[in-house]
């Protein structure tokens, strides 16, 4: 069945850039969408951006500025990069597989483990 | 604030029935499908109900969801221990052009 691993620098300097990396096995990035979600410390978790094999990429509005999600196919892989990061990006940033066809967005499963990002100097 | 408002909190006894409610608006539930999630303590979040009401492979038939109008429900049936969790419903909305989640609901089984 598909797996996810997200990997990473788990400590990130104020005003630096976070990157992350999805790594996809059983399964191909070549179809389906994929999407990056986060969860700070004891809170709820918020969508921050999907990319799909087509080419179709959407951010959330409310990291649109900092955010670059993109699609490494021959290592079948996709990444995360946030820019500008402050302690408010402080979270537990998790990798997900979306839907085959943009039918239900909101649809996730299977999710990777989960990779603590902790913004500090 | 969350665009979807869930409880914050919900209990119940062993054998008992809970529901959670997940409330939206015209431009999320009311126009596009509800998914649930389950995360259990320390764990990535899990489906549990997707396209409103549809229970993915392996999940227990005491899991059920309906959506009605710009709101939507978690029931429980047969409360279990393993069922304490947080769960969150998520929708796209289609004015925001994004995914949205509820809150989150903190299920304590008594």
């Amino acid at each position: 069945q598909v797996q996810l691993q997200e990997s990473g620098p788990g400590l990130v300097k104020p005003s630096e850039t976070l990157s992350l990396t999805c790594t996809v096995s059983g399964g191909s990035i070549s179809s389906y969408y994929w999407s990056w979600i986060r969860q700070p410390p004891g809170k709820g978790l918020e969508w921050i951006g999907y990319i799909h094999h087509s080419g179709s990429i959407k951010y959330n509005p409310s990291l649109k500025s900092r955010v670059t999600i993109l699609a490494d196919t021959s290592k079948n892989q996709f990444s995360l990069r946030l820019s500008s990061v402050s302690a408010a990006d402080t979270a537990v940033y998790y990798c997900a597989r979306g839907p085959e066809y943009s039918g239900s967005l909101s649809w996730f499963d299977p999710w990777g483990q989960g990779s603590l990002v902790t913004v500090s100097s | 604030q969350s665009v979807l408002t869930q409880p914050p909190s919900a209990s119940g006894t062993p054998g008992q029935r809970v529901i959670i409610s997940c409330s939206g608006s015209s431009s999320n539930i009311g126009s596009n499908t509800v998914n649930w999630y389950q995360q259990l303590p320390g764990t990535a979040p899990k489906l549990l109900i997707y396209s409103n009401n549809q229970r993915p492979s392996g999940v227990p038939d005491r899991f059920s969801g309906s959506k009605s109008g710009t709101s939507a429900s978690l029931a429980i049936s047969g409360l279990q221990s393993e069922d304490e969790a947080d769960y969150y419903c998520a929708a796209w909305d289609d004015s925001l052009n994004g995914v949205v989640f509820g809150g989150g609901t903190k299920l304590t089984v008594l």
